[in-house]
């Protein structure tokens, strides 16, 4: 059964389209991340969502809008896509964001190109 | 802000050999944990080892340990007796223990490990 998926694994698409990734974890985690690997496989932190709640949000563009609709789903919306945006996206959960092992089981991935 | 560095982009090993990797880090908290991670040409993240700042006992899990020094804040990862299998980027990872940091972990650059038959 795999812990963290994200659909789809890949996604290309034109520059100025609208698209969604989708995340979800089978857990029972209650906290959620999005992080941007770009070419030079540098990879940061966007978003964390603590029980469906934003605690983070790293100076992303306003483009990038993450929706939680429940514990186990984290997706991420982005509208207006550039070139720029062409990475591979992570979708991570864990227990709780503080003290605590807290590991952080990632999704594997989806691979986006705007052409 | 805390930041992590791996000083090294490209590392070889020969198969059975050990190699060392290395990673510093800045910060000015006291409680926080590193890890590395593993990602494979599938681009898998893998999580290897971990460490409590709090601990002052190296962690080792079967082949992989690690040298953590927190005064000089240095975390390095060795392998021992390297498989080929073991070939892949290493990524330094960075996680306050404070909830208002969101759990997020902070990279470092990574580290493209190959290995040698």
């Amino acid at each position: 059964d795999t812990a963290v998926s994200q659909t789809p694994k890949y996604l290309v698409t034109q520059m100025g389209n609208d698209k969604s990734i989708k995340c979800e974890q089978n857990l029972g985690h209650d906290t959620m991340y999005w992080y941007k690997q770009d070419s030079k496989k540098f990879l940061k932190i966007m978003f964390s969502y603590n029980n469906k709640e934003l605690i983070i949000n790293e100076t992303v563009p306003n483009r990038f809008s993450p929706k939680s609709p429940d514990k186990a789903h984290l997706n991420l919306h982005i509208n207006s896509l550039e070139l720029g945006d062409s990475a591979v996206y992570f979708c991570a959960s864990s227990q709780g964001i503080g003290t605590g092992r807290n590991e952080q089981f990632f999704g594997p991935g989806t691979r986006l190109t705007v052409l | 802000a805390q930041t992590v560095t791996q000083s090294q982009p490209e590392m070889s090993v020969q198969e059975a050999e050990t190699v060392t990797l290395s990673c510093t880090y800045d910060t000015s908290e006291s409680d926080y944990y590193l890890f590395w991670y593993k990602q494979p040409p599938s681009r898998q993240m893998i999580l290897v080892i971990r460490q409590e700042a709090y601990k002052q006992q190296n962690a080792t899990e079967n082949r992989f340990s690690v040298n953590f020094q927190k005064a000089a804040k240095s975390f390095s990862l060795k392998i021992s007796d390297s498989q080929l299998g073991d070939a892949a980027m290493y990524f330094c990872a960075y996680r306050s223990a404070w909830s208002n940091q969101g759990g997020k972990l902070i990279f470092g650059q990574g580290t493209e490990l190959s290995v040698k038959p």
